[in-house]
C-alpha cells in the first residue's frame, strides 16, 4: 500500500511570494488534515476534510492560507503572501473511515523556507 | 481534549527498556491516550493506544495506570532506530471528526 505522497520535498521563497503543496492520501482514505509543525515544536493542525468538505479549519490564518480537496482525493495547501514566520514543515496526514485504531498516517512533509 | 505533559527529554542505553512518562490528569471518561513517535525528518507514526486496560504490541506496550491520570509506554529492547520524539495525545472517543492535538514530545536519545 502506497503511503501518504506530498510535493515538493522542499521549498525556498522570498516573504510575500506565495508557494503551493500538494498532498495525495493514501486511496481510500476519506479524512485527511494538514499540519504546520515549526522547527522545535509538535505539528498544529491547520485544516481537516472529510471527503471534499472541511470538517474544522479554526486554525487556519485565512486572511493568506487556503487549502482545497475538490474531488474528496488530493488537496492543495496555498500560502498567498508568504511571510517569515510561515517557515515551517508542512504535513499532510489521512485517515481511513471506520478505523479501529482511528491511525493518521502522515507523510513526510513539505519544508518551507521563507526569506 | 485533556492536556498532557512529558519530560523535554530522555536517555536510554541500546537494548534496555525505554519507559516514557504522560501526565494527563484531565482525561475524561471517554478519552483514549495516544502515542506516536516522529523520527528526524519524517511525519509522526502510530505506535500505540488505549482506553484504560494495558496495551501492547509489535512495536511497544501502554500502561495507564488505574485512575488514567498517567501512562507510561514502554519500548522494551530500545534500539538506536528508536532515537525520536515520542508524542503522548489525549482524544476525545467520539469516531465521528478526530483530530490529534499535539505537545512538544519527548524527545529520546538512544545510545550504544
Amino acid at each position: 500500500e502506497a503511503g501518504v505522497a506530498q510535493s515538493p520535498r522542499y521549498k525556498i521563497i522570498e516573504k510575500r511570494q506565495s508557494v503551493a503543496f500538494w498532498c495525495n492520501p493514501i486511496s481510500g482514505h476519506a479524512t485527511l488534515y494538514w499540519y504546520q509543525q515549526i522547527l522545535g515544536q509538535g505539528p498544529k493542525l491547520l485544516i481537516q476534510f472529510q471527503n471534499n468538505g472541511v470538517v474544522d479549519d479554526s486554525q487556519l490564518p485565512k486572511d493568506r492560507f487556503s487549502a482545497e480537496r475538490l474531488k474528496g482525493v488530493d488537496s492543495t495547501l496555498k500560502i498567498q503572501p508568504a511571510k517569515l514566520e510561515d517557515s515551517a514543515v508542512y504535513l499532510c496526514a489521512s485517515r481511513r473511515a471506520g478505523s479501529p485504531t482511528g491511525e493518521l498516517f502522515f507523510g513526510e512533509g513539505s519544508r518551507l523556507t521563507v526569506l | 481534549d485533556a492536556k498532557t505533559t512529558q519530560p523535554p527529554s530522555m536517555d536510554c542505553a541500546e537494548g534496555r527498556a525505554a519507559n516514557l512518562p504522560c501526565n494527563h490528569s484531565t482525561i475524561s471518561g471517554n478519552e483514549y491516550v495516544y502515542w506516536y513517535r516522529q523520527i528526524h525528518s519524517q511525519g509522526p507514526q502510530y505506535i500505540i493506544h488505549g482506553l484504560k486496560n494495558n496495551e501492547t504490541n509489535e512495536m511497544a506496550s501502554l500502561i495507564i495506570t488505574e485512575d488514567r491520570k498517567s501512562s507510561t509506554l514502554i519500548l522494551p529492547h530500545a534500539t538506536l532506530r528508536d532515537t525520536a520524539v515520542y508524542y503522548c495525545i489525549v482524544r476525545s472517543g467520539n469516531t465521528g471528526f478526530q483530530k490529534l492535538v499535539f505537545g512538544t514530545g519527548t524527545r529520546l536519545l538512544v545510545s550504544p
